[in-house]
């Protein structure tokens, strides 16, 4: 069973029409959980670190937020140069040092 | 501020060759280093992570191989390549302070093993 379930797979937004990607995690104790955007042949851009559940960060147009079993990006009036594959990651405690990635979710956002 | 470097930036290699791919960071010291594997449909996985010098740990059992001969230098090895490790290879550092620390990627090698 996977640990970080992302959804949905792909998505497919017009320019200015916001949406929500979720990220759902099945871990014993959370230390944190991370948000990066990544690009086609590039590695993972760092986003966000949410460490509690009620906890929102933002940054230009996307919002995350964290619940107890999952956390959600939102992208409000998104424009074609967010789209990327958004990645979610978390870090468990009593565990080693490594982040448990999802799949992604892929954004493309035409004009 | 902090920067890190992966080379090769692409590596085509056929199979039973040896491999060597190398991090560097810049900008920090004493920092923990990670190398991931990002296989096509997969999310990444972590291979190997360091939090000093000669230090290492493997999350994985397979063919490769990592060393930390320098502070800031992380090296990514295998003695003979395999179908299987085509993929692509991020090093990643976050700040050796413990605790929740993020951690940051660099631009990646791809692999293609023949």
């Amino acid at each position: 069973e996977d640990q970080v379930t992302q959804s949905p797979e792909a998505l497919r937004l017009q320019e200015g029409e916001s949406s929500s990607l979720n990220c759902s995690y099945t871990v014993s104790g959370l230390r944190g959980l991370f948000w990066y955007r990544q690009d086609p042949g590039k590695g993972p851009e760092f986003l966000f670190t949410l460490y509690s559940a009620g906890e929102e960060k933002e940054k230009e147009r996307l919002k995350a937020t964290l619940t107890k079993k999952e956390s959600f990006l939102h992208i409000t009036a998104p424009k074609p140069e967010d789209s990327a594959t958004y990645l979610c990651a978390v870090k468990e405690w009593g565990g080693s040092e490594k982040l448990v990635f999802g799949k992604g979710t892929k954004l493309t956002v035409n004009p | 501020s902090q920067t890190i470097h992966q080379w090769p930036a692409t590596l085509v290699q056929p199979v039973g060759s040896p491999l060597s791919l190398e991090c560097t960071v810049e900008g920090t010291s004493n920092p923990n280093l990670y190398w991931y594997r990002q296989a096509a449909g997969r999310g990444l996985q972590l291979l190997f992570y360091s939090v000093g010098i000669g230090q290492i740990s493997s999350e994985v059992p397979q063919n490769l191989s990592a060393s930390r001969p320098q502070d800031r230098q992380f090296i990514l090895s295998s003695k003979k390549l395999l179908l299987s490790d085509s993929g692509f290879y991020l090093c990643a550092w976050s700040p050796g302070t413990g605790g929740l620390e993020t951690q940051y990627f660099g631009p990646g090698t791809r692999l293609l093993v023949l």
